[in-house]
């Protein structure tokens, strides 16, 4: 199994632009989180799906930050209008049936907006 | 509204030497605890988790934690730290009422040769 896949690995982009963020789950998880990592703020979870239903938005920080899930092995975060303020590092994870027992996460999106 | 603190941003500890990384929790309910591992430019890694039953949880890795319900915590443990454990640890509480996985900041450990 190749674990949760996020690409890209990093992102450099400019003030304004859009920017989005992919992840590849786990084959046969049917939950998935979008978390966000700063050294201020921490971890943060943004946004999670199960069967590919967005459950809880409550931590996406604002109309800029949107997320889908068009099927199983597939899920996007996008920020438009990208910000400075942005810049984090992002990681998918998921986890099976029976939710937050075991998360795996990818190896996360470095995203530096200039 | 469930959560966990680590109080220790970063532990120093000397290689072969036990080590503890602390973590208090703060739950109503039975709480659902978990401890992750970040290493440099990589994922979470989950080590383990206490769910009910024996308050001694053994992980990966060699470590272990024990949970103490006076006490509300849960610290991470490990008898001989070696270099390699040097990395960002995070404890976790599942929140029953939204099924969230709810972080602690994370503690930096620093085990030198």
């Amino acid at each position: 199994d190749a674990g949760v896949i996020q690409s890209p690995r990093h992102e450099v982009t400019e003030m304004g632009q859009e920017v989005t963020l992919r992840c590849k789950p786990i084959s046969g998880h049917d939950y998935l989180f979008w978390y966000r990592q700063t050294m201020m703020r921490g971890l943060e979870l943004l946004i999670y799906f199960n069967n590919n239903v967005p459950i809880d938005d409550s931590g996406m920080p604002e109309d800029r930050f949107s997320a889908k899930m068009p099927n199983a092995s597939f899920s996007t975060l996008k920020i438009q209008p990208s910000e400075p303020r942005d810049s984090a590092v992002y990681f998918c994870a998921s986890t099976g049936t029976g939710g937050m027992k075991k998360l795996f996460f990818g190896s996360g999106t470095q995203l530096s907006v200039l | 509204a469930q959560s966990v603190a680590q109080p220790e941003d970063q532990v120093n500890v000397a290689e072969g030497n036990p080590l503890t990384v602390k973590c208090t929790y703060s739950v109503s309910g039975n709480p659902y605890l978990f401890w992750y591992v970040q290493y440099p430019n990589r994922g979470l890694q989950f080590l383990l988790k206490y769910i009910t039953g024996d308050n001694l949880v053994k992980g990966s890795y060699g470590f272990e934690a024990e949970f103490n319900k006076s006490q509300t915590s849960f610290h991470l443990k490990k008898p001989s730290a070696l270099v390699s454990d040097s990395a960002l640890y995070f404890c976790a509480v599942r929140d029953i009422e939204t099924d969230k996985l709810i972080f602690g900041t994370g503690t930096r450990l620093q085990v030198f040769p």
